[in-house]
C-alpha cells in the first residue's frame, strides 16, 4: 500500500515562472492538504481539498490555487513565483475517519528552489 | 492568535544519553497534540498524538507527556540512536479548526558517537 507520494522531488524555477506540483493521497484517503515550510521552520498551512473542492485556506495570496480529482489526488499551482516562494511542499492525506480527528499522512514532499 | 513554541532549538548529545525536549502552546480550545520526527528533506512521521484526557503516550524509546492545564507537552527519547538525529515538532489542532494543524518551528536534534 503505497503512502502519500509526491512529484517532482525537487524543482528550479526562476522568478515570475508558474509551478505545478502534484500529490497523490494514501489509498482510501479523500482529502489532501498542502503545506508551505522554508528552512529552518514549521510547516504552514496553505489550503485543504476534499469533494473536490478547496475547503479551508490559510495566509497565502491567490497566486497559490489547487485542485482536486475525482480520484482524491491533487495538484498545487504557484503562479508568478518570488524569490521566497522557495520552500518544502508538503502534501498531506486523511480518511474521512481520520479528518474527524485532525489526522494527517504526509509524505516526503517537494523541494521548489526559485532563482 | 494560535501558537505553538519549542525548546530548545537545537540539542546536541551523545549517543546513547536520554533527552527531552518541550512544546508550549496556546491554541485554544484544545483538540489534540502530537509529536512528529521529520528528517532533513523528509516529510513529517507521526510519533504520538494526545487528546485533552490524555498525560502520556509512549511509541518505543520516545514517550510524550501532556498537561492540558499548562498547556505543556515534553517529548521524551530515551537511550539516543544517530538515526534519532532529526527535527522533532510539536503540532497542535483545535476544536473548531477543521483539519487545520498549528505547528512548532521544531527542536533539532543531533545525536553524536
Amino acid at each position: 500500500d503505497a503512502g502519500v507520494t509526491q512529484s517532482p522531488t525537487h524543482l528550479i524555477k526562476t522568478r515570475g515562472q508558474q509551478v505545478t506540483l502534484r500529490c497523490s493521497p494514501k489509498s482510501g484517503h479523500d482529502t489532501v492538504s498542502w503545506y508551505q515550510q522554508a528552512l529552518g521552520q514549521g510547516p504552514q498551512f496553505i489550503f485543504q481539498y476534499y469533494e473536490e473542492e478547496e475547503r479551508q485556506r490559510g495566509n497565502f495570496p491567490d497566486r497559490f490555487s489547487g485542485h482536486q480529482f475525482p480520484n482524491y489526488s491533487s495538484e498545487l499551482n504557484v503562479n508568478a513565483l518570488l524569490l521566497g516562494d522557495s520552500a518544502l511542499y508538503l502534501c498531506a492525506s486523511s480518511s474521512p475517519v481520520d479528518r474527524a480527528k485532525n489526522i494527517q499522512y504526509f509524505g516526503a514532499g517537494t523541494r521548489l528552489s526559485v532563482l | 492568535k494560535n501558537q505553538v513554541e519549542q525548546s530548545p532549538q537545537s540539542l546536541i548529545i551523545l549517543e546513547g544519553k536520554n533527552c527531552t525536549l518541550q512544546c508550549n502552546y496556546t491554541v485554544s480550545p484544545f483538540s489534540n497534540l502530537r509529536w512528529y520526527k521529520q528528517d532533513t528533506g523528509r516529510g513529517p512521521v507521526s510519533l504520538t498524538i494526545m487528546t485533552f484526557s490524555e498525560n502520556t503516550k509512549s511509541n518505543g524509546r520516545y514517550t510524550a507527556t501532556l498537561d492540558a492545564d499548562t498547556k505543556q507537552s515534553s517529548l521524551h527519547i530515551t537511550a539516543s540512536q544517530l538515526s534519532d538525529s532529526a527535527s522533532y515538532i510539536c503540532v497542535v489542532s483545535f476544536t473548531g479548526g477543521g483539519n487545520k494543524l498549528t505547528f512548532g518551528t521544531g527542536t533539532q536534534l543531533k545525536v553524536e558517537l
